[in-house]
This record gives structure tokens, C-alpha cells and sequence, in this order.
């Protein structure tokens, strides 16, 4: 059973636009999120990361929001932009990050 | 160097061959992971080490599939007697230490092919 969940494949956006990508997750031992961006062929690049005693983030562009009782984060990314366009994985670990369980991941397309 | 490097990029290997898996983390990079990745699928945790010790080895799919980090800083994966349900991207990544708010600097990944 995945503990990591997102349940869009893939997501297309218009540039400058907010591109919002979901994340759900089964285990509430879960303490530390992370996210992830992946182009082909490349290791996957850490975004933004949060912790269970906060419920948003936010770096430039991109705003991480969690919210515990839904056992849900999601990315948002505004403007979008066609360099955006990636796989990004959401990510969580239960014991500060010693390990982290991956979802499988959304492929964004941001178009011209 | 500047990232993780991981040789070779790609391996394709027949099925029951040994293959080895080489990764050099950030220099002075405390801990490192492995991780395991499907095609279509996110990375899938398989070992930690922390210096030359290996704390978490639980996802290790197999007693066919050893990691080791000897003097605690470049780590080698061995698969032994490959089979096709190994053919993936294995990942490292390191950190500079324990703890989330580090967090990991992946490698480019070895595509491993198992015919």
C-alpha cells in the first residue's frame, strides 16, 4: 500500500499561471516533507522541503502547504513557467529525514 | 567534486551476472542513500549509511543485493545473480549530515538493464 500518494499523473498549465501539485500520505508519523523536481535522464533536484510543526513554506516561486489533519501537502508554483516542466515527487520520512518514502510522482508540462 | 557522481551512467547485464554500482558523494558528505527506482515509479528507499556504518539496510529488496561504504566515503551497490526484476535507475544521494533539513543531493543514476 503506498503511503505516498499523488494521484495526478501529470498536470498541464498555461505559462503564468499557478501550476498546484497534490500530495496525500497514509502515515501520520510522517514529520518531514520534501520536494522534489526530476528531468530526464538527471537525478532528481530538491525544491522545497517542510516540517510537521508548520504548515506553509515558501521560497520565491514556489509555496509548500501541509495540512495535518487531511494528511495532505500540496506545491504551488507561481508563475509557471516552461522551465517548470519536470516529474516532481513529493516525499516524507517519519524519522527526520534518516529516510525518505517517494510518491510516484507528477510530470508537468508548462506551455508556452 | 561538485554533485554526486554514480558509474556507470547505464549497465545492461545478462540475468545471473554480478554487477557493481559506484558512487562518490559530496565530498564531506556525512550520509548516504540508496535508492531504487522503477520505471514510472518514485525512488524507493534501499540503504543509509552514515560514515562507513550502514544504520539501514530495510529496504534492500534481496540478500542478492549488498552495499558497502568502507572508509566512509565512496559506496558500491553489488547485485549478485541479476535478475529482470532488478532492471531500474539506482539512485544515490548524500547529505552533509543526519537530519531533513539537510536535504539529499542526487546522483544521475545508473540504468541498470537486465536481459
Amino acid at each position: 500500500d503506498q503511503q505516498v500518494k499523488q494521484n495526478s499523473p501529470s498536470l498541464s498549465v498555461q505559462e503564468g499561471r499557478i501550476s498546484i501539485l497534490n500530495c496525500d500520505y497514509t502515515n501520520s508519523m510522517f514529520d518531514y516533507f520534501l520536494w522534489y523536481k526530476k528531468y530526464p535522464a538527471e537525478g532528481p533536484t530538491f525544491l522545497i522541503s517542510i516540517s510537521s510543526i508548520k504548515d506553509k513554506n515558501e521560497d520565491g516561486r514556489f509555496t509548500v502547504f501541509l495540512n495535518k489533519s487531511a494528511k495532505h501537502l500540496s506545491l504551488h508554483i507561481v508563475p509557471s513557467q516552461p522551465g517548470d516542466s519536470a516529474v516532481y515527487f513529493c516525499a516524507a520520512s517519519d524519522n527526520y529525514g534518516q529516510n525518505f518514502v517517494f510518491g510516484p510522482g507528477t510530470r508537468l508540462s508548462v506551455l508556452p | 567534486g561538485a554533485g554526486v557522481s554514480q558509474s556507470p551512467r547505464y549497465k545492461v547485464a545478462k540475468r545471473g551476472q554480478d554487477v557493481a554500482l559506484r558512487c562518490d558523494p559530496i565530498s564531506g558528505h556525512v550520509s548516504l542513500f540508496w535508492y531504487q527506482q522503477a520505471l514510472g515509479q518514485g525512488p524507493e528507499f534501499l540503504t543509509y549509511f552514515q560514515n562507513e556504518a550502514q544504520l539501514d539496510k530495510s529496504g534492500l529488496p534481496s540478500d542478492r543485493f549488498f552495499a558497502e561504504r568502507p572508509e566512509g566515503s565512496v559506496s558500491t551497490l553489488k547485485i549478485q545473480r541479476t535478475q529482470q526484476e532488478d532492471s531500474a535507475v539506482y539512485l544515490c544521494a548524500s547529505s552533509l549530515a543526519p537530519g531533513a533539513n539537510y536535504g539529499y543531493t542526487f546522483g544521475s543514476g545508473t540504468r541498470l538493464t537486465v536481459v
